[in-house]
């Protein structure tokens, strides 16, 4: 069955750093797609960035990029030069098993920027 | 363009009541999805609807809950005799279909069993 981790619950960095949130996943299926979603306090969830099992290059949008590791079943997003609104909830997620078109969501880890 | 859209923003309702919830996908998406979000917790599929295709109801926790899309577009989550459980939020996303194309979600609707 598929499965995402995200093992860290929280985290706490100052404003202009980069940080790396993990995402680990489990898959038997040879074609998968893993997403990223923001989901600050007002609720919404906001797609960030995407990536294909199949894609060679590891997907950036922005300050947004995606740490693609196939073999170790990783796939950490990296956000540069954090800002005060980038403090929410992160959610890391699959396309479901065998072509299914649900998402299969992580736990979640939430970010907090200081100032 | 205007994004998913859900109604209401908020429900309060009386154990065992019926209750439904609607969402309005984005223009020219075929697929809609219905997850569930409890305080706290990572979104829990519920179903999915793919054109014309037969839904996927997998996610569904009870006979007590069902969905329906009409016309293609605005689809309705019925969730019949609440309980307590069914406090969350309900989260419905829409997207152009397939399953490498990234979901866009409505704002949510707040239920709250009393």
């Amino acid at each position: 069955a598929q499965k995402i981790t995200q093992t860290q619950p929280g985290m706490f960095v100052q404003e202009k750093e980069a940080v790396t949130l993990d995402c680990t996943y489990d898959t038997s299926d040879p074609s998968y797609g893993l997403f990223w979603y923001k989901q600050p306090s007002s609720g919404e969830m906001i797609f960030l960035i995407y990536q294909g099992s199949y894609d060679q290059q590891n997907a950036t949008e922005g300050r947004y990029s995606l740490n693609f590791q196939k073999a170790r079943k990783s796939a950490n997003l990296v956000i540069s030069a954090s800002q005060l609104g980038d403090s929410a909830m992160y959610f890391c997620a699959m396309s479901g098993p065998q072509g299914a078109q649900k998402l299969v969501f992580g736990q979640g880890t939430r970010l907090t920027i200081n100032p | 363009g205007a994004g998913v859209s859900q109604s209401p923003s908020n429900k309060v309702t009386e154990k065992g009541k019926d209750v439904e919830l609607r969402c309005d996908p984005i223009s020219g998406h075929t697929a809609l999805y219905w997850y569930r979000q409890s305080l706290g917790q990572g979104l829990e599929f519920l179903i999915y609807f793919q054109g014309n295709s037969a839904p996927d109801k997998s996610g569904l926790p009870s006979d007590r809950f069902s969905a329906e899309r009409t016309g293609g577009s605005v689809s309705t989550l019925t969730i019949q005799r609440t309980q307590q459980e069914d406090s969350a939020v309900y989260l419905c996303a829409s997207s152009l279909g397939g399953r490498y194309y990234e979901q866009y979600f409505g704002p949510g609707t707040r239920l709250t069993v009393t």
